[in-house]
């Protein structure tokens, strides 16, 4: 298996504009998460997904964001509109479920708001 | 609220010496504990874990260990290597989700 796969790996967008981060995860885990990167807070899980269905959106810091998961192959980040504080790497991980599994992670995509 | 607190940002090493990286938790419901190693532009890669159930769990130069009346983990590496440098995550979850929670890591460098 290729691992998380994650597109694009860099995104540089103008304020306003509409982000879509996308996410393919390994194949048969059932648990997929997105994660956002800042100085800050370290890694901060935004949203998880158990069997396709939001399980936790209660890091998802504005109504701007938005994610979906329409199988278990695919899902995406939405950022709508986009503004600079945003601006962070963000990474998808996928898991095969249960408390005492690890989650692999993608590469991550560099998102610049300018 | 930082349930998972990773309190050094950095730390620096001669070759050959230990390293120790320390974590500390709030939530009493978490039961299981990794550590993630990140390189720069790369995502996080899992590098050892521990059950509450357990206190100490050694995977060759790594060793974690557990102190649960403290809420607090640490990573030993011995001896630490210069390839050893990179940003350490701590991560905890409950036995009841999936949802893992990060700590906002340690820049570790070691330095020959």
């Amino acid at each position: 298996d290729a691992g998380v796969i994650q597109s694009p790996r860099h995104e540089v967008t103008e304020m306003g504009q509409e982000v879509t981060l996308r996410c393919k995860p390994i194949s048969g885990h059932n648990s997929l998460f997105w994660y956002r990167q800042t100085m800050m807070r370290g890694l901060e899980l935004l949203i998880y997904f158990n069997n396709n269905v939001p399980i936790d959106d209660s890091g998802m810091p504005e109504d701007r964001f938005s994610a979906k998961m329409p199988n278990a192959s695919f899902s995406t980040l939405k950022i709508q509109p986009s503004e600079p504080r945003d601006s962070a790497v963000y990474f998808c991980a996928s898991s095969w479920g249960g408390a005492d599994t690890e989650a692999f992670f993608g590469q991550g995509t560099r998102l610049t708001v300018v | 609220d930082q349930q998972v607190k990773q309190n050094s940002p950095s730390l620096s090493v001669q070759e050959g010496r230990i390293s120790i990286l320390n974590c500390d938790y709030t939530n009493s419901m978490f039961d299981y504990f990794l550590w993630y190693k990140k390189y720069p532009a790369e995502g996080p890669t899992f590098l050892i874990s521990i059950s509450s159930i357990k206190d100490k769990n050694e995977d060759g130069r790594f060793t974690v260990f557990l102190n649960k009346s403290a809420k607090h983990l640490s990573l030993h590496i011995v001896p630490s290597q210069p390839g050893d440098s990179a940003v350490y995550f701590c991560a905890a979850s409950s036995y009841n989700t999936d949802k893992l929670i990060f700590g906002t890591g340690t820049r570790l460098q070691v330095f020959p």
